[in-house]
């Protein structure tokens, strides 16, 4: 079946540009998250989504990231006024089924993790 | 969060054993055990969880000491497709994974 997918998989932005990063998580997940990897880190959390609710955007560097989720489904990462430091590997991972949520008894459930976005401010 | 340290870099020769170490000192005791590899240009991917007892599954085994502070990730028989970071990750629940820096596997042909 489908993966997570996302687009663009390479962005070049100006200082100062916007940018829209687009997740399209598995169908049915209710759990999206968004990390960002510098150049030889790992992953770094940035925000979380359970269904349409933010419910944890704690790791946003600034309040130039802006994420969203509408319906539930797709999510897209914004980036306002791009900085050099902004450059980095955007990465979407969704997981948790609507039943596994709700009967959720255990402790574990994988994140399936799509490309990522290779973002290069210049 | 909790932490967990791995030495940076192994290698390993092509279809031997790979025993990758990982230290869990702050685990908590609802934490899982999990292991993320990261291939080249790719997304993290899910390899390997468990709690107290080893673990074995399609992709590698996972051997975790009585007191939770360590585990080793086994790879029965690498091969080139296994070069990889190897992240091993404290985790409960739906939380966000906390990752290190991980281990860069080189495997020599």
């Amino acid at each position: 079946g489908a993966g997570v997918s996302q687009s663009p998989r390479y962005k070049v932005a100006k200082r100062g540009q916007d940018v829209a990063l687009r997740c399209d998580p598995i169908s049915g997940h209710v759990s999206l998250f968004w990390y960002q990897q510098a150049l030889g880190q790992g992953p770094e959390f940035l925000t979380y989504f359970q269904n349409e609710a933010q419910l944890d955007k704690s790791g946003l560097p600034s309040d130039r990231f802006f994420a969203e989720r509408p319906e539930g489904s797709v999510s897209t990462l914004k980036i306002q006024r791009t900085q050099q430091e902004d450059s980095a590997v955007y990465l979407c991972a969704s997981s948790f089924t609507a039943d596994s949520l709700f009967f959720h008894l255990s402790s574990y459930d994988e994140q399936y993790f799509g490309p990522g976005t290779r973002l290069t401010v210049t | 969060d909790a932490k967990t340290t791995q030495p940076n870099s192994m290698e390993s020769n092509e279809e031997e054993p790979v025993h990758l170490p990982c230290n869990h000192s702050t685990i908590s005791g609802t934490d899982y055990i999990h292991w993320y590899r990261q291939l080249p240009s790719q997304g993290p991917e899910y390899v390997i969880h468990g709690l107290t007892s080893n673990v074995n599954n399609r992709m590698a085994s996972l051997a975790i000491a009585e007191d939770r502070k360590s585990s080793t990730l086994i790879l029965h028989r690498a091969t080139l497709r296994d070069a990889a970071v190897y992240y091993c990750i404290d985790h409960f629940g739906n939380e966000k994974l906390t990752f290190g820096t991980g281990t860069r596997l080189t495997i020599i042909p």
